[in-house]
């Protein structure tokens, strides 16, 4: 089956500092990945939709230079929180598009990545 | 507004019980509606999905049932297990290459 790949599984830095997380598709090629956002007991909330070759489209709310995504291959987009603040500390999921069935995406997401910013 | 209305917030049931988690949605333009079982500190991963042409569709224990006249969709699960405590998420989406749009979840415990 379809398999995102997504790293480091676990983060922490200083305030200040930037972070850049990696999300793979590593079986199949994803011209669309989709970044979320996860507080503790919450629910997943889109950030923004990244394509490949073209800027990432964010959702109402997010900051585009604090939350840089970049989309350069059909197997990868990499999410970088710039100067991360303790605020920023959550749980960031990607998830690919596997391409439609039946007219809707099957999105496959990766395990997650937390991060704690100190 | 919220896109899709989620239902309980949390759920115990006794081991070999029946699971239902029940969502509602505004917006019939959606036409692909997915569960998604989340452990903690791990990704969501797809349970079931069902598209709004069928009106139930059960894969194993789990089953999804649709009615699109009411904009609800419900997940049941069959003989839960303690392995099925989990978070579960419904979601919505449209078609082509478009975002999930998720409910808030249902934390569900099954005892022994």
């Amino acid at each position: 089956g379809a398999v995102v790949s997504q790293h480091p599984s676990r983060v922490i830095c200083k305030s200040g500092t930037s972070v850049k997380i990696e999300c793979r598709s590593l079986d199949f090629q994803a011209t669309t990945m989709f970044w979320y956002r996860q507080f503790p007991k919450q629910s997943l909330m889109l950030m923004a939709t990244s394509n490949e070759g073209s800027k990432a489209t964010y959702e109402q709310g997010v900051e585009k230079d604090k939350f840089l995504i970049n989309h350069a291959s059909l197997t990868l987009s990499t999410l970088t929180v710039t100067s991360a603040h303790p605020e920023d500390s959550s749980f960031y999921i990607c998830s690919a598009a596997q391409g439609a069935i039946s007219g809707a995406n099957v999105l496959t997401f990766g395990a997650g990545s937390r991060l704690t910013v100190l | 507004q919220q896109q899709v209305k989620q239902s309980p917030q949390s759920l115990i049931v006794q081991k070999g019980g029946i699971s239902i988690i029940n969502c509602a949605y505004e917006n019939t333009a959606f036409d692909y509606f997915p569960w998604y079982q989340q452990f903690p500190g791990k990704g969501p991963a797809l349970l079931i999905a069902i598209r709004p042409d069928v009106s139930e569709k059960k894969e194993g224990r789990f089953t999804i049932s649709f009615n699109k006249s009411a904009k609800q969709f419900s997940l049941h699960i069959m003989d839960s297990q303690p392995g099925d405590s989990a978070t579960y998420f419904c979601a919505v989406s449209y078609s082509g290459n478009t975002p999930l749009v998720f409910g808030k979840g249902t934390r569900l415990s099954v005892i022994a």
